[in-house]
């Protein structure tokens, strides 16, 4: 799977957009984007994935590049509860009868500001 | 039931001690995942199990021992265990259909003394 970088931290005030970005220039044609968060203390959370076409959904956006080599998810409108570490992955599609790998990368600390 | 769930939430053990950690979900997913984290480390893959059987062992120590009973149930036997063993351990399924989109339980925060 793609190597993804992304910003270490980032900071954003209650109320306003937050636009994490996640670079992937290796990406191949059958490769998903992945992003999930991990708040405190708490497993993972899946948030969106999307191939090519942007995606949205009730707690995001997916917008990908043109050439998919990069990616940036918004949080519409952040708040504090948002606050946590937020990782893009790159992933394969195994087929569905088995089961590849979801590997976490060193993701983004979003801080969310009152 | 959209959940999974882990238990015990914590956990110590010596270093003698056998412990097993238990995770169970009843979402139909036919595919289950150990994960380690260390602190302000991301997730690490230890093993997949996909339709009960181990698929993917990413070269985890012996003293980690992974166990299927049925498509609900996933253990993980631990056995003379290390301090630096000491994480939190999460547990993850995913459907068929759906097979990048994992449900994470809240952990096993573990402490081996």
């Amino acid at each position: 799977d793609a190597k993804t970088t992304q910003p270490t931290s980032m900071d954003c005030a209650e109320g306003r957009a937050a636009n994490l970005p996640c670079n992937h220039s290796t990406i191949s044609g059958n490769e998903y984007v992945y992003w999930y968060r991990q708040i405190h203390s708490q497993g993972p959370q899946y948030i969106i994935h999307g191939l090519k076409n942007n995606e949205t959904n009730e707690m995001a956006s997916l917008i990908i590049t043109e050439d998919r080599k990069s990616s940036t998810l918004i949080l519409p409108h952040a708040t504090l509860r948002d606050t946590a570490v937020y990782y893009c992955i790159v992933r394969g599609y195994a087929g569905g009868t088995s089961y590849g790998k979801l590997t976490f990368g060193q993701g983004t600390i979003l801080t969310v500001h009152p | 039931d959209t959940e999974v769930t882990q238990t015990p939430k914590h956990l110590v053990m010596g270093m003698t001690n056998k412990k097993s950690l238990k995770c169970e979900q009843h979402m139909g997913h036919r595919a289950m995942y150990w994960y380690k984290q260390k602190a302000k480390k991301p997730p690490e893959l230890m093993f997949v199990y996909s339709y009960e059987k181990l698929s993917i062992n990413e070269s985890v120590p012996s003293r980690f021992s992974p166990e299927c009973p049925n498509s609900s149930l996933l253990n993980l036997h631990l056995h003379a265990l290390q301090p630096e063993d000491s994480a939190l351990y999460l547990c993850a399924s995913s459907h068929p259909a759906r097979e990048g989109h994992y449900t994470f339980g809240s952990g096993t925060r573990l402490t081996v003394v």
